[in-house]
């Protein structure tokens, strides 16, 4: 089953900040986070693993609570360049399934 | 760069045909993974492969088939197309493809079937 995001999508203005949530109704043991601009491949964020930590990049972190087999990523201080659809994936029976997608607008 | 290659970049064709997608991985990388790519599906697996063998399956269709050789590249084969089939198709690498790994994804083949 997919992961499922949220919020579908939300707009910014530069300098705000935003918090995307994916949750799982399976166990999670990792949690990745993609980032697609339009027109792009999606690019690889960070992954966390199962133990709560949090991560960074840019001023991009996130945190994963496996207990509640939940992930959110934290966009901090938005520029524009993050503008793009953020993806979170699990690993389900081997497979590693995306979510639907969050598209995230950052407008000057 | 992601250093992952896919061609064609696009391909038109009509439904009832045949098309092969082609990608070379990340030098190095050992795990293809597809995954195909519409408007209202997001990112959906379809399948993975690890050196040479099939990892992990998706619900890749009857008509769809795809195989990594013993140079790594891998090539997914779509027949009896359908207009539904129409998609961006990702390829996308990893070291040995196992769950702490990320994903390199290539740039895509945008499929359109008329």
């Amino acid at each position: 089953q997919q992961p499922v995001q949220s919020p579908q999508a939300v707009i910014l203005r530069e300098g705000e900040d935003a918090v995307i949530n994916c949750s799982s109704s399976k166990a999670l043991y990792s949690v990745h986070w993609y980032r697609q601009k339009h027109g792009e491949a999606p690019v690889f964020l960070m992954i966390l693993l199962k133990g709560g930590e949090q991560k960074g990049h840019e001023k991009i972190s996130a945190s994963f609570n496996e207990k509640k087999q939940q992930s959110s990523l934290y966009l901090t201080a938005s520029q524009l360049s993050y503008s793009g659809t953020y993806f979170c994936g699990t690993y389900q029976g081997g497979k590693l399934i995306f979510g639907q997608g969050t598209e995230l607008s950052v407008k000057p | 760069d992601s250093g992952v290659t896919q061609t064609p970049k696009h391909l038109i064709t009509a439904t009832g045909q045949r098309v092969t997608l082609r990608c070379s991985p990340r030098s190095g990388d050992l795990s293809v993974y597809w995954y195909q790519q519409s408007l209202d599906q997001g990112l959906q697996f379809l399948i993975q492969y690890y050196n040479g063998e099939e990892r992990a399956k998706g619900n890749i269709l009857e008509r769809f088939s795809a195989q990594q050789f013993p140079d790594l590249h891998s090539e997914l084969n779509l027949s009896s197309l359908e207009l539904g089939d129409s998609a961006l198709y990702f390829c996308a690498s990893s070291v040995g493809g196992g769950v702490g790994e990320k994903l390199f994804f290539g740039s895509g083949t945008q499929l359109s079937v008329l």
